[in-house]
């Protein structure tokens, strides 16, 4: 299995453009995370879904944040307007079981200017 | 709320030396807890994950203590190598929904 898949890599962009970061998780994965890392917070849970359904959005920092996952192999991130503060790495993580190994894709580098 | 805290946030050895990385979360009704490794502009990688009904885990150097009555898990590094500077974050999983809770990480750096 290739692992998780995130793209793009980086993205830069200006202030009030949407932004969409896309993830495949590994096959067979239920659970898929959405996590958002900086210097000052760590890392942040944004949203998770379990079984392709939003359990937790807890973390969505605002209403400019929304998360989907239509089917088993894809979810996106959407960032609508981005503002400056949105800038990040942000990683999507994928697991079988509540009990198993979690594993992170590569991550998005967002910069928004 | 769990909440996880890992200290010192940084920590510098020489090459060679024996080292203990510490972890300490609030809740005790956790379902496991799992340590990772990440490098400068790269994901998070799992090295061991010890779930709640164990003591410890081994993979080669790195040996994953958990004491879970305490709230604290340690990973030993056993003989440093300048290979093995990165951060390392511990995160438990806990609640109904099995959300996983990081700490803030330990960077890591062997100086050969």
């Amino acid at each position: 299995d290739a692992g998780v898949i995130q793209s793009p890599r980086h993205e830069v962009t200006e202030m009030g453009q949407e932004v969409t970061l896309r993830c495949k998780p590994i096959s067979g994965h239920n659970s898929l995370f959405w996590y958002r890392q900086t210097m000052m917070r760590g890392l942040e849970l944004l949203i998770y879904f379990n079984n392709n359904v939003p359990i937790d959005d807890s973390g969505m920092p605002e209403d400019r944040f929304s998360a989907k996952m239509p089917n088993a192999s894809f979810s996106t991130l959407k960032i609508q307007p981005s503002e400056p503060r949105d800038s990040a790495v942000y990683f999507c993580a994928t697991r079988g079981q509540p009990y198993e190994k979690l594993f992170f894709g590569s991550g998005t580098q967002l910069s928004v200017l | 709320k769990q909440e996880v805290t890992q200290i010192p946030a940084a920590l510098s050895v020489p090459e060679g030396e024996n080292l203990v990385l510490n972890c300490s979360f609030t809740d005790s009704a956790i379902y496991n807890l799992q340590w990772f490794r990440q490098d400068p502009g790269k994901g998070l990688t799992s090295l061991l994950l010890i779930q709640s009904s164990q003591r410890e885990q081994t993979s080669g150097r790195l040996n994953a203590s958990l004491d879970k009555s305490s709230g604290r898990s340690t990973l030993y590094i056993a003989a440093s190598q300048p290979g093995d500077s990165a951060t390392y974050l511990c995160a438990v999983v806990t609640g109904a929904n099995s959300k996983l809770t990081f700490g803030k990480g330990i960077t890591l750096s062997v100086r050969p």
